[in-house]
């Protein structure tokens, strides 16, 4: 079964503009994972969040994790065109395999 | 330093076939996934192995499909007497597992086998 959604499913911004996705998830999780895929390609991963901590920057990517509400987002700031992709939350729930959202499909007008 | 390679990148099948999907992890990785997404939607799990063991399978299918990562050679999705509903893109990730070279948690992705049945 599907352990994430993800919020929006689609969004359209303007190179410039920051972008906010939000992934929420229903177990206990080891850690949770953003990753990103161009159409057509294969998954490329950004960045990886644990289960202890709250907040992680990675260049114009934060991501923060409140375990609370078994929630994540991941803002992209200052974007360009070339965010231009689908992203995806994705749960380790300890046993090894990781668990996708459904995405959310960004598109950056240049 | 080669990525995890899967062949073949596309493949058509009619109905009834066999599709066999190849993935080579990447160097020094003995973990592998296999994922499936159908279009406009998410990844969804569908076995994890390790050489010559099946650790996980909860995603498969209960018919027609197998896998199996030998000892030697890649790893193998075996779809039998394929359905149009089979048509989609098959993902396979690696990582080196828990005891591999530095455990990040992360999956390396390769491009994907789309296969279309006709």
């Amino acid at each position: 079964s599907q352990q994430g959604e993800e919020d929006p499913q689609a969004l359209s911004i303007q190179e410039g503009e920051n972008a906010t996705m939000n992934c929420s998830y229903k177990t206990s999780i080891n850690n949770l994972q953003w990753y990103r895929q161009n159409s057509g390609r294969g998954l490329v991963h950004l960045i990886l969040i644990r289960s202890n901590e709250r907040e992680k920057h990675s260049g114009r990517l934060r991501v923060t994790l409140d375990t609370s509400k078994k929630s994540s987002s991941l803002l992209i700031t200052a974007s360009r065109a070339a965010d231009t992709a689908s992203y995806f939350c994705a749960t380790d729930e300890w046993g090894g395999k990781l668990i996708f959202g459904q995405g959310t499909e960004l598109s950056v007008k240049p | 330093n080669a990525g995890v390679m899967q062949n073949p990148r596309h493949l058509v099948r009619r109905r009834g076939q066999e599709a066999r999907l190849r993935c080579s992890p990447m160097k020094g990785h003995s973990h592998v996934y296999w994922y499936r997404q159908l279009p406009e939607e998410g990844l969804k799990f569908m076995v994890y192995l390790q050489k010559e063991n099946i650790i996980d399978e909860s995603g498969m299918p209960k018919e027609r499909f197998s896998a199996e990562f030998p000892k030697e050679g890649p790893s193998i999705l075996r779809i039998q007497q394929v359905v149009r509903g089979d048509s989609a893109a098959y993902f396979c990730a690696s990582s080196p597992g828990l005891a591999g070279i530095v455990y990040t948690g992360e999956l390396f992705f390769g491009e994907g086998s789309r296969l279309t049945v006709l």
